[in-house]
């Protein structure tokens, strides 16, 4: 198993530019999430989908977008990058068995916005 | 609201014991994690403790929890330098009744040879 996938891993976008982070796992998962990483504040919940079809706000949802047309991906769409959205991104995987989880993990994509 | 707390770094020395604190607020996380990132890496589980026990130990992993004052302790023993790393608790709120985790700010391990 390849496990939790993202790409790209580096992205420099100008303000205003739109793009796609892709992810991708072929555990089967049904619970998937998207968090951000900035210096001092953890991991922060973006949004969250626990099966296809089916997507939610986390903590910090404006800007991004998401969809979930299959259990495997899940991306996660910046309609109009801006500065605070530069940060480390990543995406994680889950079964959705409502108690002791454990969330996989992709290697992150790191985007800066100018 | 859900806030986890970590102290932002700890040094030690090689073989030295390490000890990594947090605090977390929802009462009803059923289970409690650490979560490792190691750099430029994606985090991986480490260990976890059900809310139900006190002590968790795992070879050189052991785990305190205090549900009274909402403390929960990683402690690494015979630290080694590729246990540098950053070192995030993480709680499951609302009785575990969802996936969602919330992950505490992290703590930067650094081990001198």
């Amino acid at each position: 198993n390849a496990g939790v996938t993202q790409t790209p891993k580096f992205q420099v976008l100008k303000t205003g530019q739109s793009m796609t982070l892709q992810c991708a796992q072929d555990m089967n998962h049904e619970y998937m999430s998207w968090y951000r990483q900035d210096p001092g504040m953890g991991l922060r919940l973006i949004h969250y989908s626990v099966g296809a079809g089916i997507t939610d706000q986390g903590e910090v949802p404006n800007g991004y977008n998401v969809s979930r047309s299959t259990t495997e991906d899940f991306p996660l769409r910046l309609l109009s990058a801006a500065p605070s959205q530069t940060s480390v991104y990543f995406c994680a995987s889950s079964e959705r068995t409502g108690y002791y989880n454990e969330q996989f993990f992709g290697p992150g994509t790191r985007l800066t916005v100018l | 609201g859900e806030d986890v707390e970590q102290s932002l770094f700890l040094s030690v020395r090689e073989g030295d014991s390490s000890v990594i604190n947090c605090t977390y607020t929802d009462s009803s996380s059923t289970y409690l994690y650490w979560y490792k990132q190691e750099p430029g890496a994606g985090l991986q589980l480490l260990t976890y403790i059900f809310s139900n026990m006190d002590m968790k130990q795992d070879q050189r992993l052991t785990v305190l929890l205090n549900k009274k004052d909402k403390h929960l302790s990683l402690r690494i023993a015979d630290t080694q330098t590729g246990d540098s790393a950053i070192y995030f608790c993480a709680e499951s709120p609302y009785g575990g009744a969802t996936n969602k985790l919330i992950f505490g700010t992290g703590t930067l391990l650094a081990v001198q040879p």
